[in-house]
C-alpha cells in the first residue's frame, strides 16, 4: 500500500517562530487533508488540498503532486498551535479511506 | 448537529464482552468512515459505508468487528468477545462521499479493555 511519511516526527519552537511540516507519500494521490490533533484529541481540519496552494489565516499548505509531497506552513506560531499535525492522502479516486502519516508533533513554548 | 458526534466518549469494558460504539454524522453527508487509533499512531481505517451499505471493510482486523449504517446515517461500531488489544481510541467520519471527500472527524470513543 501507499507509505505516508511526515517529518520531522517533533518540532519545540518559541512562541512567535515560523515552522514548516512536511508529508512525503511513495505514489501519485487523489485527495490529501491536513489534520490538527489538539490536546484533546480533536481532529481539526486544516486543509484539502489534493494539488496547489491554500492559505488560511497564519497557516497556508502547498502540494506538488507531481513530486509526490506537500507542506505546512505555520508562521507566527502561539502556544494553541501545540498538537499533532497529521497528513492523510485518499490514494485514489473512490478508494475513499484516508491513509494517515505518523504524525508531526509540535510543542509551542511561550 | 453542527459536526460528527460519537457515544460514548469513553468506555471501559472488561476482556470478552460485548461493547457498541456510536456515531451520527454530519446531515446531509452520504459517506461514513471508521478509524481506530492508537496510542502515539495516525488512525487506521476500519470500514466506509456509502449510504445503507459497507463499500469497503477492508480494515477490520477480524471477525469480531462488526458495524452498521440500517438508515443511512447513524452507524454503530460492535466489538464481540473484546481482547485488551482493541484497546485505542475509535473515530468517526463523515464526508460527503463520491467526487468531494473532504472527511470530518467525531471526537471519538476511548476504548480501555480491562
Amino acid at each position: 500500500g501507499i507509505q505516508v511519511e511526515q517529518s520531522p516526527p517533533d518540532l519545540i519552537l518559541q512562541e512567535g517562530a515560523n515552522s514548516t511540516l512536511r508529508c512525503n507519500f511513495s505514489d501519485s494521490v487523489n485527495n490529501l487533508q491536513w489534520f490538527h490533533q489538539n490536546p484533546w484529541g480533536q481532529l481539526i481540519n486544516l486543509f484539502y488540498i489534493p494539488s496547489g496552494t491554500k492559505q488560511n489565516g497564519r497557516l497556508s499548505a502547498t502540494t506538488v503532486a507531481t513530486e509526490r509531497y506537500s507542506l505546512l506552513y505555520i508562521s507566527s506560531s502561539q502556544t494553541t498551535d501545540s498538537g499533532v499535525y497529521f497528513c492523510a492522502v485518499e490514494r485514489y479516486q473512490g478508494a475513499q479511506k484516508l491513509v494517515f502519516g505518523q504524525g508531526t508533533r509540535l510543542t509551542i513554548n511561550p | 448537529g453542527a459536526g460528527v458526534s460519537q457515544t460514548p466518549s469513553n468506555k471501559v469494558t472488561e476482556k470478552g464482552k460485548y461493547v457498541e460504539l456510536r456515531c451520527d454524522p454530519i446531515s446531509g453527508h452520504t459517506a461514513l468512515y471508521w478509524y481506530r487509533q492508537s496510542l502515539g499512531q495516525g488512525p487506521e481505517f476500519l470500514i466506509y459505508f456509502q449510504g445503507t451499505g459497507a463499500a469497503d471493510d477492508s480494515g477490520l482486523p477480524n471477525d469480531r468487528f462488526f458495524a452498521v449504517r440500517p438508515e443511512g446515517s447513524v452507524s454503530t461500531l460492535k466489538i464481540q468477545r473484546t481482547e485488551r488489544g482493541d484497546s485505542a481510541v475509535y473515530l468517526c467520519a463523515s464526508s460527503l462521499g463520491l467526487l468531494y471527500n473532504e472527511q470530518f472527524f467525531g471526537p471519538g470513543t476511548r476504548l480501555t479493555v480491562l
